[in-house]
C-alpha cells in the first residue's frame, strides 16, 4: 500500500519566522492535498498539488511526484498558523494520510 | 460554495442507543466520505460511496452503517457503539468518484462520546 512520510512531527518557531514542512511518499500516488487543521478539529484545504507549485499568500507548495516528495511553505509565520499540517496523498486504490507535524507559532 | 456540513457538532451517547450523524454538501460532488480521527491520530478512512453506492469499506466494524440517500447527503448510523469508538467523525467530498482525483474538501466534523 501507499506509504507517506511527513517531517517534522514537531516545529516550535516565533511569530514572523519562515518554516518548510516535508512530505515523502512512495509509488503509486497520482494526488497529493496539504490541509491544515486547526484546534477545533477543522481539516482546511491548503493546496490540492499532484505536482508543479502552488502560491496562496504567504503559503506555497512544491511537489516534485517524479522524486515523490511535497514540501509546504509558510513565510512570516503567526500564532493562527498553529495547528497540525497533514499531507494526504491517493492513487487509484488506496489513500492515506500523513502523520502531520504539529506546529506552534509563538508571540 | 465550498462548504460541507455536518450534523450534529457534539453527540454523547450510551453503548446501547441508536443515533445518526449526517453529512451535506452542495458542490454536485459525486463522492463522499467518512474519516474516523482519534486524538493525536491522522484520519483514517472509513466509508467511500460514489455516485451514491458503497465503493470501498475499509473493514469497518457492522455497528456503523453508512447510508447515502443522494448525491448530496451522506449519513453515518451508529448502534451498540463501544467505549473506543469515541473520536472525531469527518465527512468529505470530491468532484471526481472514488479515490481517482480531486481535491477533498472536509467538513467540521462531529465529536462523539461513547459512554
Amino acid at each position: 500500500g501507499i506509504q507517506v512520510e511527513q517531517s517534522p512531527p514537531d516545529l516550535i518557531l516565533q511569530e514572523g519566522a519562515n518554516s518548510t514542512l516535508r512530505c515523502n511518499f512512495s509509488d503509486s500516488v497520482n494526488n497529493l492535498q496539504w490541509f491544515h487543521q486547526n484546534p477545533w478539529g477543522q481539516l482546511i484545504n491548503l493546496f490540492y498539488i499532484p505536482s508543479g507549485t502552488k502560491q496562496n499568500g504567504r503559503l506555497s507548495a512544491t511537489t516534485v511526484a517524479t522524486e515523490r516528495y511535497s514540501l509546504l511553505y509558510i513565510s512570516s509565520s503567526q500564532t493562527t498558523d498553529s495547528g497540525v499540517y497533514f499531507c494526504a496523498v491517493w492513487g487509484p486504490y488506496d489513500m492515506r494520510f500523513g502523520a502531520g507535524t504539529r506546529l506552534t507559532v509563538k508571540p | 460554495d465550498t462548504e460541507v456540513t455536518q450534523t450534529p457538532k457534539h453527540l454523547v451517547m450510551g453503548m446501547t442507543n441508536k443515533k445518526s450523524l449526517k453529512c451535506e454538501q452542495h458542490m454536485g460532488h459525486r463522492a463522499m466520505y467518512w474519516y474516523k480521527q482519534k486524538a493525536k491520530k491522522p484520519p483514517e478512512l472509513m466509508f467511500v460511496y460514489s455516485y451514491e453506492k458503497l465503493s470501498i469499506n475499509e473493514s469497518v466494524p457492522s455497528r456503523f452503517s453508512p447510508e447515502c440517500p443522494n448525491s448530496s447527503l451522506l449519513n453515518l448510523h451508529l448502534h451498540a457503539l463501544q467505549p473506543e469508538d469515541s473520536a472525531l467523525y469527518l465527512c468529505a467530498s470530491s468532484q471526481d468518484s472514488g479515490l481517482a482525483g480531486g481535491a477533498r474538501y472536509f467538513g467540521p466534523g462531529t465529536r462523539l462520546l461513547v459512554l
